[in-house]
């Protein structure tokens, strides 16, 4: 297995178009979460899944972001009519979800980058 | 908001001992302290965590204060690879605990 993958890694759009980001997990995870990072800030947390459900999503930025995970597998993140302001790293994560404090062991992607021009 | 306060920035000699500060006066009973690192143009990279016990493994050792209201991370002989921005994180375990990040320490590493 080879971690996390996020693709595209770049990505340049214009302003009002649609981007969609696709995260592949650590196979035998079930849990997985997106981040978004701008510059100079930590990562902030946006939405996770359990398996194919989707237990939180109330830190999503606004109803032009929202994200899927149809399988339980991979999944994707959608920003539909993209602002200057959405440009950010995209992070995805991924752990195996049990009780205590492993669950909060998160295996990160590298990330995908979005520039909105 | 991030419930640690780490100072902004740090630099440490290679060869010689990182130790970063982090306080979380405000953690409750049942929360752990984990720390990830982040190095430039990367994913964070989780390092440790702890509850009470100091935890040492083969990246770092982690010391948890009596009160729990402070840790220290100490990096035992600093890299140049070692140079990344360093955070913090209180949170519950299980299905509780999503992890919040706030800005962390960049620990700069110089020759």
């Amino acid at each position: 297995d080879t971690g996390v993958s996020q693709d595209p890694r770049h990505k340049i759009t214009k302003r009002g178009q649609n981007v969609t980001f696709r995260c592949d997990p650590i196979s035998e995870h079930n849990r997985l979460y997106w981040y978004r990072q701008t510059l100079g800030q930590g990562p902030e947390f946006l939405t996770y899944f359990q398996n194919e459900a989707q237990l939180e999503k109330s830190r999503l930025l606004s109803d032009r972001f929202s994200a899927e995970r149809p399988k339980g597998s991979f999944s994707t993140l959608e920003i539909q009519r993209t602002e200057q302001g959405d440009s950010a790293m995209y992070l995805c994560a991924s752990t195996t979800f049990g009780q205590g404090a492993g669950a909060n062991v998160l295996t990160f992607g590298a990330g995908s980058r979005l520039t909105v021009l | 908001d991030a419930k640690t306060t780490q100072p902004p920035s740090m630099d440490c000699a290679e060869g010689r001992a990182a130790n970063l500060p982090c306080n979380h006066s405000t953690i409750s009973g049942n929360e752990y302290v984990y720390w990830y690192r982040q190095i430039h143009s990367q994913g964070p990279q989780y390092i440790i965590h702890g509850l009470k016990n100091n935890e040492t493994n083969e990246m770092a050792s982690l010391i948890i204060t009596e009160d729990r209201k402070s840790s220290t991370l100490i990096l035992p002989h600093a890299t140049l690879r070692d140079t990344a921005v360093y955070y913090c994180i209180v949170s519950l375990g299980g299905s509780q605990g999503n992890l919040i990040f706030g800005k962390g320490t960049k620990l700069s590493v110089k020759p």
